[in-house]
């Protein structure tokens, strides 16, 4: 079946601009995530949408990092005034169900350069 | 406070030899934990999970993981490894918190297959 995709796969952008990546979870999976992972490093939580919940937006790094979801379907990263830190990978996943024990199931991400 | 130790950055073995990737949590709560394995320029990839029920839980691709609370352990172990297990492995600590989900992930570890 069809698992998270994200789009772009890549993204090369100039220092200053506007990004804005996109999050199709799996159909009927409530939960959504972002993360990001920086070269050599392990991930690090962006936000959190729990269905129509209030996001956990606790791992966003500032206020030039924000993100919507509708309902329980697709999801969007922007990234404004991009600097060249913002340069990684981001990382979606969703899951089932709020519970700790329901695993992510992860997109293969969409690798942004800032140059 | 809960964390995820992962105790080797860098592992390298001979195809065919046995694999052990060492993984320790600190968690007030009781965990649930996973390990997840990531391919060069691809998502994050469910290998397995331990949610309360057999300490010692089976995943794909012939992992396995013992989760051993004495030891606040959940080593990732596979009997024979092939070429294609050369990956980054991660181990993950999810707990709830506050109506989220919190989830906490080692730094990784990047496992070598050589023939």
């Amino acid at each position: 079946g069809a698992g998270v995709s994200q789009s772009p796969s890549n993204k090369v952008t100039e220092k200053g601009k506007d990004v804005e990546l996109r999050c199709d979870p799996i159909s009927g999976h409530t939960a959504l995530y972002w993360y990001r992972q920086r070269l050599g490093q392990g991930l690090e939580f962006l936000i959190y949408f729990q269905g129509n919940s209030a996001p956990d937006k606790s791992g966003l790094p500032s206020d030039r990092f924000s993100a919507e979801r509708t309902g329980e379907s697709v999801s969007t990263l922007t990234i404004q005034r991009t600097q060249q830190e913002d340069s990684a990978v981001y990382l979606c996943a969703s899951s089932s169900a709020p519970g700790s024990n329901q695993p992510q199931h992860f997109g293969d991400g969409t690798r942004l350069s800032i140059l | 406070a809960q964390s995820v130790t992962q105790l080797d950055s860098h592992v390298s073995v001979s195809e065919g030899t046995p694999v052990l990737l060492r993984c320790n949590y600190s968690s007030s709560y009781s965990p649930s934990l996973f390990w997840y394995v990531q391919h060069p320029n691809k998502g994050l990839q469910l290998l397995l999970k331990y949610t309360s029920a057999a300490t010692l839980v089976k995943g794909i691709n012939g992992f396995e993981a013992e989760f051993k609370k004495s030891e606040t352990s959940f080593h990732l172990t596979k009997p024979s490894a092939h070429m294609s297990d050369a990956a980054e492995y991660f181990c993950v600590v999810i707990y709830l918190e506050g109506g989220y989900n919190k989830l906490i992930f080692g730094a990784g570890t990047r496992l070598a297959v050589h023939p």
